[in-house]
């Protein structure tokens, strides 16, 4: 049974419209990060949530956002996607320190690939 | 700045042989590092991991070495099986806190031919 999974797992949209991508997770892990991963690149980390407190990378564009309503679910808000935003989106999970052994591993969704027209 | 290197974009190997995937990493405050597997069109999943107290961790054929002084990690598959074939990503992070933030290479595209 898939333990992070992503939504919609393929999304297209026109320049400038804005973009919801959704990440729901069985693990009850603290932390979710999101990672932008473009063809024949590293995955990117955008930004992170320890539990409710967000962490922006410094030089994540202030055009994304993310919201953690609660453990399970949390979202990245692609304000006004530009051509340069089109990309495999991967979430992920694992656990913070408080949440027992820290392994070391991110469990990964399977990913939201982003078209913009 | 690429702290995580894999300069190998692909590799090719008979099923039966061995693979060797390396990797590269600048800095020298990394812990703790791990292997992922990537097939099209799904997510990256966990394959083994190494702290740096060790230089070397096995489970089954998959075996990641780990060369600290030359700051260079590899991952042996042994025998290599067509099933192996995907992307493999090499990662680095520090374990000491609360959340991973892993630092990824660009990937080595493994074929394992029959």
């Amino acid at each position: 049974d898939a333990m992070v999974i992503q939504n919609p797992r393929y999304q297209v949209t026109q320049f400038g419209k804005p973009v919801t991508l959704s990440c729901s997770q069985t693990l009850n892990h603290n932390v979710m990060y999101w990672y932008q991963q473009k063809s024949s690149q590293a995955p990117k980390l955008l930004f992170h949530y320890y539990d409710k407190d967000f962490n922006n990378e410094a030089d994540t564009p202030d055009n994304f956002q993310s919201r953690r309503p609660n453990t399970s679910f949390c979202f990245l808000d692609i304000r006004s996607p530009g051509l340069g935003d089109a990309a495999m989106y991967l979430c992920a999970t694992s656990r913070g320190l408080a949440g027992g052994l820290n392994t070391g591993e991110l469990f990964f969704g399977e990913g939201s690939r982003l078209t913009v027209l | 700045d690429q702290q995580v290197k894999q300069n190998s974009p692909s590799l090719s190997v008979q099923e039966g042989r061995i693979s060797i995937l390396n990797c590269d990493y600048t800095n020298s405050m990394f812990d703790y590092f791990l292997w992922y597997k990537k097939y099209p069109a799904e997510g990256p999943t966990f394959l083994i991991s190494i702290s740096s107290i060790k230089d070397k961790n096995e489970d089954g054929r998959f075996t990641v070495f780990l060369n600290k002084s030359a700051k260079h990690l590899s991952l042996h598959i042994v025998p290599s099986q067509p099933g192996d074939s995907a992307v493999y990503f090499c990662a680095a992070g520090r374990l000491n806190t609360g959340f991973q933030k892993l630092v990824f290479g660009t990937g080595t595209r493994l074929l394992v031919s029959p």
